[in-house]
């Protein structure tokens, strides 16, 4: 089938690491998102990328980092220099000019 | 900037209708939308309407739009105890680099009492 899958759902993280999280795609979407969901915040736009090889800063980028160096794939890097990396974060993607993003069912991040 | 607003709860009887609020600030939104997260998952696509639409029905599902206002809402006809969960609204714009950008409300959480 095809979709849109993130690995793993719960990750721990001991302060000081970093931490990749994997977002998978089969869908041939050119664009794919990530977002970051906290508790009575709604969800922020972290990173994204229209295609391979590209990719552009969100709104709250710092801490974070991304590659996309195939079409079905964008992890995203929680790096040590994000002061609260604990949060819910999802993972989209979109054909780019379509009219509907498909999320992942997310991954919790919890640093301990 | 853009930015979308809802309010963060609302509470019906099983059967009853729901009517979920949202207003955006971006007059260039394209499309809006309607998701809806249960606990410790993803997102769903519920339904979306194009900036040109003033109303979409999909089943138990309405959408109403109006633009001068910059308001949205979401109607659940005959709300079922499985209809519980967050609703997030959420606009996109489409930027010159040829993406859409979407832009989510802060979420609505539905609680049905039986």
């Amino acid at each position: 089938d095809g979709g849109i899958t993130q690995s793993p759902k719960y990750l721990f993280r001991k302060e000081g690491q970093n931490v990749t999280l994997s977002c998978e795609q089969n869908l041939n979407h050119d664009a794919m998102y990530w977002y970051r969901q906290d508790p009575g915040q709604g969800l922020r736009l972290i990173y994204y990328s229209q295609i391979v090889n590209d990719f552009q800063k969100g709104d709250i980028a710092e801490g974070y980092s991304v590659s996309r160096e195939k079409k079905e794939s964008f992890p995203l890097t929680v790096t040590s220099a994000q002061k609260n990396p604990t949060a819910f974060y999802l993972c989209a993607s979109a054909t780019g000019l379509d009219t509907e993003a498909f999320f992942g069912q997310g991954t919790r991040l919890t640093v301990v | 900037g853009e930015d979308v607003e809802q309010s963060l709860f609302l509470s019906v009887r099983e059967g009853d209708s729901s009517v979920i609020n949202c207003t955006y600030t971006d007059s260039s939104s394209t499309y809006l939308y309607w998701y809806k997260q249960e606990p410790g998952a993803g997102l769903q696509l519920l339904t979306y309407i194009f900036s040109n639409m003033d109303m979409k029905q999909d089943q138990r599902l309405t959408v109403l739009l109006n633009k001068k206002d910059k308001h949205l809402s979401l109607r659940i006809a005959d709300t079922q105890t499985g209809d519980s969960a967050i609703y997030f609204c959420a606009e996109s714009l489409f930027h010159s680099g040829g993406y859409q950008k979407v832009t989510f409300g802060i979420g609505t959480k539905l609680q049905v009492i039986p």
